[in-house]
């Protein structure tokens, strides 16, 4: 079956320690996004990457760090920078990005929960 | 700024009735694209329906349909014969073409009553 994998689903962190959530999709999409959801609100897009060994910054991106070595997985990494990281992380691929037409679809998520 | 307004943070509806779910959005862009994601307990974002901005026809997906009026920025979801399965918090959402993130509302909790 073609999907996204994000693992893990919960995840704790430590003060000053950096965490890494996983994304892996099998859809063969060349691009891939990570979005950060806070209770009651809708989705923000973190970071996003076209293609292999190119990603670029999104809304709210400070804190954050991600890499793009293989077309099948995005792995984002929240540094101790990020001063809140409590929040759901929702990661998601689409054939092609900028093209509207191209749907986006997402993984299960990463809750991330501070210690 | 582009935003996405959805005024009802919650609904509820008896099974097998029709439910209408409101969304206004902002954008001075032509070319775009909208949607309507579901996400039931599980978190996971489930795309429900789309609607292209430049075809007049709303979009249909079985029980699913939509209510495009792009003059007033408006873009309804109206799901019919409503199953216990369709209670979720559902997202409003759209993506200017050429942009690459999709902008979302705040949400609607849709309850179902047996």
């Amino acid at each position: 079956d073609g999907g996204i994998t994000q693992s893990p689903k919960y995840l704790f962190r430590k003060e000053g320690q950096n965490v890494t959530l996983s994304c892996e999709q099998n859809l063969n999409h060349d691009a891939m996004y990570w979005y950060r959801q806070d209770p009651g609100q809708g989705l923000r897009l973190i970071y996003y990457s076209q293609i292999v060994n190119d990603f670029q910054k999104g809304d709210i991106a400070e804190g954050y760090s991600v890499s793009r070595e293989k077309k099948e997985s995005f792995p984002l990494t929240v540094t101790s920078a990020q001063k809140n990281p409590t929040a759901f992380y929702l990661c998601a691929s689409s054939r092609t990005s900028g093209r509207a037409r191209e749907t986006q679809y997402f993984g299960p998520g990463t809750r991330l929960l501070v210690l | 700024a582009q935003t996405v307004t959805q005024s009802q943070p919650e609904m509820s509806v008896q099974e097998a009735e029709t439910v209408t779910l409101s969304c206004t959005y902002d954008t001075s862009e032509s070319d775009y694209y909208l949607f309507w994601y579901k996400q039931p307990p599980s978190r996971q974002m489930i795309l429900v329906i789309r609607q292209e901005a430049y075809k007049q026809q709303n979009a249909t997906e079985n029980r699913f349909s939509v209510n495009f009026q792009k003059a007033a920025k408006s873009f309804s979801l109206k799901i019919s014969d409503s199953q216990l399965g369709d209670a979720a918090m559902y997202f409003c959402a759209y993506q200017i073409q050429g942009a690459q993130k999709l902008v979302f509302g705040q949400g609607t909790r849709l309850t179902i009553n047996p």
